[in-house]
């Protein structure tokens, strides 16, 4: 059974603090990696992919995918209200498939 | 403007009715997919389809059916055997360009249905 596991929150950070958020996942041989964000109501939209070990920047989110450990988690520095969502993290599986295992999200509160 | 487009974006359906989503892709995508989401939930797969006229059960595909006449377009089926039909449905699509970013999912605004 694939798994891919997240805190559901809330994680609650204050205005300008950085805000790390964590998944693990069950399948070892998994190749690729991405964070959605969805806000109430609305679908996910992707914000990050990562497909090696190490960090990926981009603005102020920088992912981190470490296989050995089989995590991989998301930074949001400088966090905004405007951040404050569920992000999903998604696995896709080994063997070519493109049907990836979405975790049930971690909600996000940025306060002012 | 490429991207997906659901509709409609709010249905309410009575019960013992089949109801079709509308779900359509300009992005030239080989795949698509359906979600459902239900409140506090994650997303649960209920069909795919990896090329045209063929399509794949999901993991909740009981109640449902879909085709894939063309490679933008991939409607569901809300049939009346579907016990518990309210949900936010989502449609996606991956696979434009062969690559590292080939199988990023990108998903349209969704559809709330609701059984009265």
């Amino acid at each position: 059974q694939k798994e891919v596991e997240q805190n559901s929150g809330p994680l609650s950070v204050p205005e300008g603090a950085i805000a790390s958020l964590n998944c693990t996942y069950s399948d070892r041989g998994s190749q690729s990696f991405f964070w959605y964000r969805q806000y109430s109501g609305k679908s996910p939209e992707l914000i990050m992919s990562i497909y090696s070990n190490g960090d990926k920047e981009d603005g102020r989110f920088t992912a981190q995918l470490n296989k050995a450990s089989q995590y991989v988690s998301l930074l949001i520095r400088d966090s905004q209200p405007s951040d404050s969502a569920t992000y999903l993290c998604a696995v896709n599986p080994p063997g070519g498939s493109y049907i990836p295992t979405f975790g049930r999200g971690t909600s996000l509160i940025v306060h002012p | 403007d490429g991207g997906i487009t659901q509709s409609p974006k709010y249905l309410f359906r009575k019960e013992g009715q089949n109801v079709t989503l509308s779900c359509e892709q300009n992005l030239n995508h080989d795949a698509m997919y359906w979600y459902r989401q239900d409140p506090g939930q994650g997303l649960r797969l209920i069909y795919y389809s990896q090329i045209v006229n063929d399509f794949q059960k999901g993991d909740i595909a009981e109640g449902y059916s879909v085709s894939r006449e063309k490679k933008e377009s991939f409607p569901l089926t809300v049939t009346s055997a579907q016990k518990n039909p309210t949900a936010f449905y989502l449609c996606a699509s991956s696979g434009g360009y062969p690559g590292l970013g080939y199988n990023e999912q990108f998903f349209g605004p969704g559809t709330r249905l609701t059984v009265l």
